[in-house]
């Protein structure tokens, strides 16, 4: 059973149409929930950390969000330079990170 | 800005060469990573390295190799290419402490044919 599952695989939305990509996690002891970018033939960017329940996090369009159980990375009113693909990693307890395989998104104009 | 450099951005190796791919980061980090990326797999640890000459298994080590002789750099190494290793590979490095995420670079796609 995989310890970060992401969904969906693919979205594709408007310009300006806001949606939400989810994270969701089994490890217990979180020590850091981790989101990325990833454009095509790059390496991940990072975007955000977050550590405890209700915390969130903001970069211009994007709002990450966390729960005991997963995470949000909302994407308000996006915009074509916005498609990507989003990666989301857990940290538990000392150990190494260990990645979701990650939602493609597609802002069309 | 942390800035981790890949040797190779494209690499085509024949099956049973010695390949190495190079790693170097320029933020005097401790740890360091070797993933690879594949389809539907998305990203898998195949060695790090928390100082210099200490190596770990990530989870798929097996047909790798690593070395660590200076701290800004980390090498892997395939002893044996086989095509089954042809795939996109990311060297990441962080420092220690609470939280600190990991910097990859671009990447180097590798092709055994």
């Amino acid at each position: 059973e995989d310890q970060v599952t992401q969904s969906p695989e693919a979205l594709r939305l408007q310009e300006g149409e806001s949606s939400s990509l989810n994270c969701s996690y089994t490890v217990s002891g979180l020590r850091g929930l981790f989101w990325y970018r990833q454009d095509p033939g790059k390496g991940p960017e990072f975007l955000f950390t977050l550590y405890s329940a209700g915390e969130e996090k903001e970069k211009e369009r994007l709002k990450a969000t966390l729960t005991k159980k997963e995470s949000f990375l909302h994407i308000t009113a996006p915009k074509p330079e916005d498609s990507a693909t989003y990666l989301c990693a857990v940290k538990e307890g000392y150990s190494t990170l260990t990645f979701g395989k990650g939602t493609m998104l597609l802002v069309s104009p | 800005d942390v800035k981790v450099t890949q040797s190779s951005r494209y690499l085509v190796k024949r099956t049973g060469e010695k390949v190495f791919l190079e790693c170097v980061q320029d933020m005097d980090h401790e740890n360091m990573f070797w993933y690879r990326q594949d389809p539907g797999l998305g990203l898998r640890l195949i060695y790090f390295s928390y100082d210099v000459k200490m190596k770990e298994k990530g989870d798929i080590p097996e047909g790798y190799s690593v070395s660590r002789e200076k701290k800004e750099r980390f090498s892997l190494i395939l002893e044996s290419a086989s095509t089954n290793q042809t795939s996109m590979y990311l060297c990441a490095s962080t420092s220690t402490g609470e939280g600190q995420p990991q910097h990859f670079g671009d990447g180097t796609r590798l092709s055994i044919l």
